[in-house]
């Protein structure tokens, strides 16, 4: 199975700082990456499809880039309800395989 | 709007059975592959099964090959997932999930919001 290894783990920001995470596959899987966003208690959310589209009703504050086997999520300016825990998901090959999580705190 | 409702969740013994049930509205269900993921406390996201829209291709994560079957009735709008000679470390919150394709790239766009299996004696 394709690896995804995400870091960092955890990441402390405040309000208004710009954050990136990344994610790298142990093979090449073109662009066949999501980015998803998943608050305590709640299902995950999609926010990027494709390593770059955003999803419809995302804040553009969300961006995603790379190819290949290296992958960034960034948060431009985050805001309060952004501290969460975001995962990559490689949707290459099955079966699909997620990244461990960055939690984002304040 | 889309809604995903999983049940069929509970607490069972190591080595015993359960199915997961997954009941789909506001899309049209026989167009749409589905996925289960699932989340063992305090832990990230594992992907475990996905179904074509016809039912016909299955693809299951390596922990639980061989373990557990994902079907679909699509008269009936639901994705099931039988979970045979359960472990401890099965134990999770199961998602059922929507596939989505678009521009060519596959995502799961919605979600349910869980249903919790405990695996322990």
């Amino acid at each position: 199975a394709i690896q995804m290894t995400q870091s960092p783990s955890s990441l402390s920001a405040s309000v208004g700082d710009r954050v990136t995470i990344t994610c790298r596959a142990s093979q090449d899987i073109r662009n066949d990456v999501g980015w998803y966003q998943q608050k305590p208690g709640k299902a995950p959310k999609v926010l990027i499809f494709g390593a770059s589209t955003l999803q419809s009703g995302v804040p553009s504050r969300f961006s995603g880039s790379g190819s290949g086997s290296d992958f960034t999520l960034t948060i431009s300016s985050l805001q309060p309800e952004d501290f969460a825990t975001y995962y990559c998901l490689q949707d290459y090959t099955y079966p699909w395989t997620f990244g461990q999580g960055t939690k984002l705190e304040i | 709007q889309v809604q995903l409702v999983e049940s069929g969740g509970g607490v069972v013994q190591p080595g015993r059975s359960l199915r997961l049930s997954c009941a789909a509205s506001g899309f049209i269900f026989s167009r749409y592959g589905m996925h289960w993921v699932r989340q063992a406390p305090g832990k990230g996201l594992e992907w475990v099964a996905v179904l074509s829209f016809d039912g016909r291709t299955p693809f299951y994560g390596d922990s639980v090959k061989g373990r557990f079957t994902i079907s679909r009735d699509n008269s009936k709008n639901t994705v099931f997932l039988q979970m045979t000679s359960l472990r401890p470390e099965d134990t999770a919150v199961y998602y059922c999930a929507k596939e989505e394709v678009r521009y060519g790239e596959r995502f799961a766009e919605y979600w349910g919001p869980g249903a919790l299996v405990t695996v322990s004696s």
